[in-house]
């Protein structure tokens, strides 16, 4: 099946600092999905993007499908941003079944 | 916004026990899905249901797992005989019929067996 690798696994970054992370995938896709699990364990949907660029306030997403990445920015960090994020997608050869990445988990030190 | 909700929020039981997770999955989205998460580990996918009967199902949910859509509306996942290795969070996702919409995912049940 399609593998999803995200990087970097860890990232510990100062409140208002700026941070990017990687979501790699082994096929074509026609659904890339970018979460953010809260600590109470929640996955909050931030982006539905198979290909091209979206922003949603501090945060924004690139997805270049025809080289198999996706890249999640996160602007002015704030505390709350802390958790793990996850990339998930649908590749093209198979069922509808979303393969999620390992996640990067994101601290953010006020 | 449209929801998925799932209940209970969270669930003990002792080992042996049956269980049964409950969703109800946003009312114009016909694909149904369960996941887990053990804990700090990633999200794994369990089984995808469509048009009244499993689409496809992964390794995990082996016979001790069945799933049913009883009323129309709600969507539920059944463990016959809890195991330890059982304990996760559990989670409901559904998705228009359509093409070009994302998941949308519950907030989840955290079962624990002890």
């Amino acid at each position: 099946g399609i593998q999803v690798e995200q990087s970097p696994p860890d990232l510990i970054l100062q409140e208002g600092a700026n941070s990017t992370l990687r979501c790699n995938f082994s096929d074509s896709v026609n659904n890339l999905q970018w979460f953010h699990q809260n600590p109470w364990g929640q996955l909050i949907n931030l982006f539905y993007i198979p290909s091209g660029t979206k922003q949603n306030g501090r945060l924004s997403a690139t997805t270049v499908a025809t080289e198999r990445y996706s890249l999640l920015y996160i602007s002015s960090s704030q505390t709350t941003d802390s958790g793990v994020y996850f990339c998930a997608v649908v590749s093209n050869f198979g069922n509808e079944k979303l393969t999620f990445g390992t996640g990067t988990r994101l601290t953010i030190i006020p | 916004e449209p929801e998925v909700t799932q209940t209970p929020s969270h669930q003990v039981t002792q080992m042996g026990q049956e269980v049964i997770l409950r969703c109800v999955p946003i009312s114009n989205h016909l694909y149904f899905y369960w996941y887990r998460q053990i804990l700090g580990q990633k999200v794994e996918f369990l089984v995808s249901f469509y048009n009244n009967e499993i689409s496809e199902k992964s390794e995990i949910f082996d016979d001790q797992f069945s799933v049913e859509r009883p009323d129309g509306s709600n969507f539920t996942l059944k463990i016959r005989s809890t195991k330890l290795e059982d304990s996760a969070m559990y989670f409901c996702a559904s998705r228009r019929p359509r093409s070009g919409y994302g998941y949308t995912f519950g907030s989840g049940t955290r079962l624990t067996v002890v």
